[in-house]
């Protein structure tokens, strides 16, 4: 059973530019989410798949962000026109819900943005 | 409104010792469900244990329990017999809303010394 994978793990980009961020979750987890975390600090939730169709965006998610989960299963986060203050880590995680166990999120490694 | 609060940035203990890592929260749905996770350097943010609102014994997955205090509304991680490699950031998190996203505390940074 894989983890959860994100790509790239680091991504360094100029003021202005576009990005991209991939995740692809457990394969049997139908829920998938987006979190960034700025330095000391724990992380905030972005948004919320369940499936195919995103349920729940924070009102951090500009609109700037986009984010999209086309058929269910590999999400992608993308940023336009990128800002000094994106800068931070980008965390996805995946879960489903068991009887009796909850709904645990199961993180990826995360990818580190830095924004020159 | 919902909200997590870590009072330890840093905590130290002694190789083998036990430490308790503090955690309160703060919610007005009587549904809701407590994590810990681990995080080190690497980034990778590592699911230690859960504790649902209604569950009548405190969790315990091997070296980690979690002392669930319901009524004065905190959760703390107890690691016992500690390791070298449990040097890292431990984040408490609660389940909110809905959809289950999770709320973050600040985290509380452990050292391990030998």
């Amino acid at each position: 059973d894989t983890g959860v994978s994100q790509n790239p793990r680091h991504k360094i980009t100029k003021r202005g530019q576009n990005v991209t961020f991939r995740c692809d979750p457990i394969s049997e987890h139908n829920r998938l989410y987006w979190y960034r975390q700025t330095l000391g600090q724990g992380p905030e939730f972005l948004t919320y798949f369940q499936n195919e169709a995103q349920l729940e965006k924070s009102r951090l998610l500009s609109d700037r962000f986009s984010a999209e989960r086309p058929k269910g299963s590999f999400s992608t986060l993308e940023i336009q026109r990128t800002e000094q203050g994106d800068s931070a880590m980008y965390l996805c995680a995946s879960s489903v819900r068991l009887a009796g166990v909850g709904d645990t999120q199961y993180f990826g490694p995360g990818t580190r943005l830095t924004v020159l | 409104a919902q909200k997590i609060t870590q009072t330890q940035p840093g905590m130290f203990v002694q190789e083998k010792e036990a430490v308790t890592l503090d955690c309160t929260y703060d919610t007005s749905d009587p549904s809701y469900g407590l994590f810990w996770y681990k995080q080190p350097s690497s980034g990778e943010m590592i699911f230690l244990i859960y504790q649902g609102s209604y569950d009548q014994q405190n969790a315990t997955e091997g070296r980690y329990s979690l002392n669930f205090q319901k009524a004065r509304k905190s959760a703390n991680l107890v690691i016992s017999a500690s390791q070298l490699g449990d040097s890292a950031m431990y984040f408490c998190a609660m389940e909110a809303g809905g959809y289950n996203k999770l709320i973050f505390g600040a985290g509380t940074r452990l050292a391990v010394h030998p």
